[in-house]
């Protein structure tokens, strides 16, 4: 099956700076990639995703790049704000034209912290 | 527009015993997924429903067992509790799937689910 791993664990940056969170899939058959931040009591909120026949995508401060061969993508933050602060995950998954089954292969999650 | 649902926020049981946790999807979407998250183990996915019919199942035991009803609304139940299954349980609804589109996931807050 699928496995992802996702690094680093912890992330502490100053307002204002950018982040990198980097994934790694091990299934090339995947073919779709979110991001998903969890705050403190809440469920995992989309932020951005994106699908294997794309290799960058962009909204606002936030950008995701994917690179197929390497089977690797990252999550890339710009201007970073407190209200950034929450845990960060990635997922992979494929889709299958037969039964048309799915699931979202999680990452282990990345602890993004903004210092004011 | 509602979001995903889920029923109740809090739970506390006792070994041995049972439960059954509910999960409303956005209006109109018709696959619900579950999944458990815990800190040891993160986010791992259960079972996927769609048109009342189990599409998908991750690697947990029999004990875990879920129902889709014609209304899209889906519920999960775990019999025999174990210590273990202390995490907050997931669900996500997207629109339909099927094939090789993967549509997005949206999450509900989750119940959290304690066994004492």
């Amino acid at each position: 099956g699928e496995n992802v791993e996702q690094h680093p664990s912890t992330l502490s940056v100053q307002e204002g700076d950018s982040a990198v969170i980097k994934c790694t899939y091990s299934d090339s058959a995947s073919n779709y990639f979110p991001w998903y931040k969890q705050e403190l009591g809440k469920g995992p909120q989309l932020i951005i995703d994106i699908r294997s026949n794309v290799g960058e995508k962009k909204d606002q401060r936030i950008a995701v790049t994917l690179n197929k061969t390497a089977k690797h993508f990252s999550l890339h933050i710009t201007e970073t704000q407190p209200e950034d602060s929450a845990v960060y995950f990635c997922a992979a998954s494929r889709g299958y034209m037969d039964t048309g089954r799915r699931a979202l292969t999680f990452g282990s999650g990345t602890r993004l912290q903004v210092q004011p | 527009k509602a979001g995903v649902t889920q029923t109740p926020r809090y739970l506390i049981k006792t070994r041995g015993q049972q439960v059954t946790l509910s999960c409303s999807p956005i209006s109109g979407h018709r696959s619900v997924s579950w999944y458990q998250q815990t800190p040891g183990q993160g986010l791992q996915f259960l079972f996927e429903y769609f048109s009342e019919t189990q599409r998908n199942k991750g690697n947990f035991p029999g004990r875990f067992s879920g129902r889709q009803f014609s209304n899209s609304r889906s519920e999960m139940n775990v019999s025999t509790l174990e210590l273990g299954d202390s995490a907050l349980y997931l669900c996500a609804s997207s629109p339909t799937g099927g094939g090789y589109s993967n549509q997005p996931q949206h999450f509900g807050d989750g119940t959290r689910l304690s066994i004492l």
